[in-house]
Order: structure tokens, then C-alpha cells, then sequence
């Protein structure tokens, strides 16, 4: 099945640190900058970050800039997102999502996985 | 950063009403507008990208359209599966921001 399957979520501390994955199956992963997208409880999509094919381009919300890392194992069909020095206002689900090859948007998302910030 | 602003943000219709939502942007972004269909607990899914262009599997009773700042997706004969929430997205200059969500009920 062409899937991404999100992991890592949980109770984070403030201050603390977070290591999010998505595994994706099914298609070629190598080929699709992928995205990270989260939804605060009852709230909109925001856009957190992506990361092109090779990894060596990034590009990230300014609310998690300087905090947060994307990565990506193309080995290993897996996307990553190491969230640090985390807040209260990350406490959110995060989706990973496949941009499209010829067109600017995401035509796959991960069920997302869960992080929540709190003492 | 553009701003992306959707309305409305809820509305009631009934089975096989015909349905428009509407999302503006703060600045120019030409065709690059997405929009997502989400159901509660799921993954959003892609509907139409670049203002008009249906994704493969959509319905065709979804159709969107627009250009500038201006957009608008209708769904022709609204079916009990597309009680969601609908949420636009530009993609034009990074970040590629989202509108606040339509939530669609049913009346």
C-alpha cells in the first residue's frame, strides 16, 4: 500500500526534546520533497517544514526555526523531525505529507502522531 | 508571510444542496491554491490542486476556481460523505500557509 505512517509523538517537556518519524511505503521515496504539517487541538493545518529529495535543502515556519530539524533516510524510506527546546504551543498532531512530483501540493498524508507539551 | 482567509467558517446544507466556499489570500499567488477535504481523526485529502485542477479518484462534483487572490470551491450535489471540514492552502512563496477551515454540517 502507498502509506505514511507517522511515530514518535507523546508527552514532551517544556524545554525538552521530541523525535518524530514517518515511514513511508509504497512509492519511491527518493523522488518527493515531503513535508511536516501539524493541527493544534481544534485548530487549522500549519505548515512546519520540508526538505527536498536529497536532504539538502530545508525550509521552516518561522515559530520553529532554530528549534526544530528536518531530516530524511532515503535508505530507509523515512522522514524525521527533531523537535528541541519544545513549548506548550507545539503541543499539536503532526502529519507528514508527500508533496506531488509535478504540482504544489500534498497529494499523500500520514493519520499523524500526537505531541503534547506540558509540565 | 500570506495570509489566507476562508468563508465561511462553518455552514449547514443538506443532501444535495449545491455548496460554495470561498477563500481569499492576502497577496497575489496567480493559480497556486490547494484545497483539503478533513474528516474527524483522519488524514486531510487532496482535492483540487493549482485553483482548478481535480486530483485523481475526486469526485467530479467538486470543481474549484480562481485566480489572483480570489477562490472558490463548489461542490455541485453535496453527499453525505463530504460532511468535513475543507481547508484552502497556497503554495505560491514558502510558507505555504492554510486557510482556518469551512466546517460543512449537515442541516
Amino acid at each position: 500500500d502507498v502509506q505514511l505512517v507517522e511515530s514518535g509523538g507523546g508527552l514532551g517537556q517544556p524545554g525538552g526534546s521530541l523525535r518524530l518519524a514517518c515511514a513511508a511505503s509504497g512509492f519511491t521515496f527518493s523522488s518527493h520533497w515531503m513535508h511536516w504539517v501539524r493541527q493544534a487541538p481544534g485548530k487549522g493545518l500549519v505548515w512546519v517544514s520540508r526538505i527536498s529529495t536529497d536532504g539538502r535543502r530545508s525550509d521552516y515556519a518561522d515559530s520553529v526555526k532554530g528549534r526544530f530539524i528536518i531530516s530524511r533516510d532515503n535508505a530507509k524510506n523515512t522522514l524525521y523531525l527533531e523537535m528541541n527546546s519544545l513549548r506548550a504551543e507545539d503541543t499539536a498532531v503532526y502529519h507528514c505529507a508527500r508533496d506531488h512530483e509535478r504540482h504544489r501540493a500534498f497529494d499523500l498524508w500520514g493519520q499523524g502522531t500526537m505531541v503534547s507539551v506540558s509540565s | 508571510d500570506i495570509q489566507m482567509t476562508q468563508s465561511p467558517s462553518s455552514l449547514s446544507a443538506s443532501v444535495g444542496d449545491r455548496v460554495t466556499i470561498t477563500c481569499r489570500s492576502s497577496q497575489y499567488i496567480d493559480k497556486y491554491l490547494n484545497w483539503y477535504q478533513q474528516k474527524p481523526g483522519k488524514a486531510p485529502k487532496l482535492l483540487i490542486y493549482d485553483s482548478s485542477s481535480l486530483q485523481v479518484g475526486v469526485p467530479s462534483r467538486f470543481s474549484g476556481s480562481g485566480s489572483g487572490t480570489d477562490f472558490t470551491l463548489t461542490i455541485s450535489s453535496v453527499q453525505p460523505e463530504d460532511f468535513a471540514t475543507y481547508s484552502c492552502q497556497h503554495t505560491y512563496s514558502i510558507p505555504w500557509t492554510f486557510g482556518q477551515g469551512t466546517k460543512v454540517e449537515i442541516k
